[in-house]
């Protein structure tokens, strides 16, 4: 079946330095989702990518889907401790399950 | 304006035993899915409801079942639990089906199996 993964599975980071986060489908995205889930929390969203190609940036963060909409990334300038949680991609599939990566967990050094 | 709701937040139970979960979704949000969670697995998708019928279904045994109500409430249950059913087990609920509506989460509802 279609399978999403995700790497790294943990990111311990000093504060400042940067974060990317990998997801990688089995099968084409009709589009892809990011949420955030602090811990002990309820996974959060965080944006949505659409286009091939589509790159998105919310002030430290930048997202990007492939050109293949196969693939997308997450990238965080300059980390923060605000910053900790855990990343999860969600792409959706042709037939709308939201199919969620493993996650990215990270952890930010003070 | 409330968030999803889902109750019980925490429940135990023995093996053999079933549960019913409830979720509430935010008003005028007619797609509801569930989730389970767990530490090795990730978000695992059970199923999702539109307007009363279910759209889509993950690959979960046929103990795991849903169902939803007209006011788009949605309950799951699980029958005959076992001791791998413990989880976190969220609903989320979307304002646009189809995947293209971001999944609002409740904060879940944690099944201890014992």
């Amino acid at each position: 079946g279609q399978q999403v993964m995700q790497i790294p599975q943990y990111q311990h980071v000093q504060e400042g330095e940067d974060f990317t986060t990998y997801c990688n489908s089995s099968t084409t995205l009709s589009n892809i989702q990011w949420y955030k889930q602090r811990p002990g929390g309820h996974p959060v969203f965080l944006i949505q990518l659409v286009k091939s190609g589509e790159v998105k940036k919310q002030k430290r963060l930048t997202f990007q889907f492939g050109e293949a909409k196969k693939n997308s990334s997450l990238h965080i300038t300059a980390t923060q401790t605000t910053d900790v949680g855990t990343y999860f991609c969600a792409g959706i599939s042709g037939t709308y399950k939201y199919i969620f990566g493993t996650g990215t967990r990270l952890k930010v050094l003070a | 304006k409330a968030g999803v709701t889902q109750t019980p937040r925490y429940l135990i139970k023995t093996r053999g035993q079933q549960v019913t979960l409830s979720c509430s979704p935010i008003s005028g949000h007619r797609s509801v899915s569930w989730y389970q969670q767990t530490p090795g697995q990730g978000l695992q998708f059970l199923f999702e409801y539109f307007s009363e019928t279910q759209r889509n279904k993950g690959n979960f045994p046929g103990r795991f079942s849903g169902r939803q109500f007209s006011n788009s409430r949605s309950e799951m249950n699980v029958s005959t639990l076992e001791l791998g059913d413990s989880a976190l087990y969220l609903c989320a609920s979307s304002l646009r089906d189809r995947g293209i509506g971001e999944l609002f989460f409740g904060e879940g509802s944690r099944l201890t199996v014992l």
